[in-house]
């Protein structure tokens, strides 16, 4: 059962453009959603978060918008950099935390 | 500031033999730890987690077992290896049960 679902599996964007990396979730009770980088060989990475009480959080270059209804979420990386490729693991966590399957992302300079 | 730290890093193991995995957490008191296993471009299983000392929940079996002797230790063991066990383990701490988890650099398992 698959509770949290990321796509693309892959995504190629080229350098400066906006990456878009989508995820959704099943169950209601999660209200925490934490973003994970992860280069090859490395532990990943705590990158962003956002709790269900809020619509959108912003850090610098990268920002999660979030649906409640919908159950949806994405996260806009704008002016990406080849420094920005690598696995992006989208989580849900209420009292237990579930991860998505990953999207890899390519910045091709 | 709080550091995570895992070993080994890498280990090449045969099969049915037995292996001994470590982390340990510096700069955090009674920290809630985990156990998480990743194939090679997968997402991340969580195996284990402890909330305190003496005490280790399992989520998934996979004929590994799991302890925390010290408040600052996790140790992931098992008596004989199978080859499904390959991948790369990583051991991640929490504030609590509702906070973001942080994860250490990982150790590279190789069954052959």
């Amino acid at each position: 059962q698959q509770q949290v679902r990321q796509s693309p599996q892959s995504l190629t964007v080229w350098e400066g453009e906006t990456a878009i990396l989508n995820c959704s979730y099943e169950d209601s009770t999660f209200n925490y959603f934490p973003w994970y980088q992860q280069f090859p060989g490395e532990g990943p990475a705590l990158l962003i978060s956002i709790r269900s009480v809020s619509d959108k959080k912003e850090d610098g270059r990268f920002t999660i918008f979030f649906n409640k209804r919908e159950k949806k979420l994405s996260l806009h990386i704008t002016d990406s950099q080849p420094g920005d490729s690598a696995t992006y693991f989208c989580a849900a966590s209420g009292e237990k935390i579930t991860f998505g399957a990953g999207t890899k992302l390519t910045i091709k300079p | 500031a709080q550091t995570i730290h895992q070993w080994p890093v890498a280990e090449i193991k045969a099969v049915g033999s037995p292996l001994s995995l470590g982390c340990t957490i510096k700069g955090k008191s009674s920290p809630n730890l985990y156990w998480y296993w990743q194939a090679t471009g997968g997402t991340l299983q969580q195996l284990f987690y402890s909330i305190t000392v003496g005490q280790v929940e399992s989520v998934v079996q996979l004929n590994l077992s799991a302890s925390r002797p010290k408040d600052d230790q996790f140790i992931l063991s098992t008596e004989k290896l199978l080859l499904s066990h390959s991948g790369f383990y990583l051991c991640a701490w929490s504030r609590d049960s509702y906070a973001e988890q942080f994860f250490g650099p990982g150790t590279r398992l190789t069954v052959l």
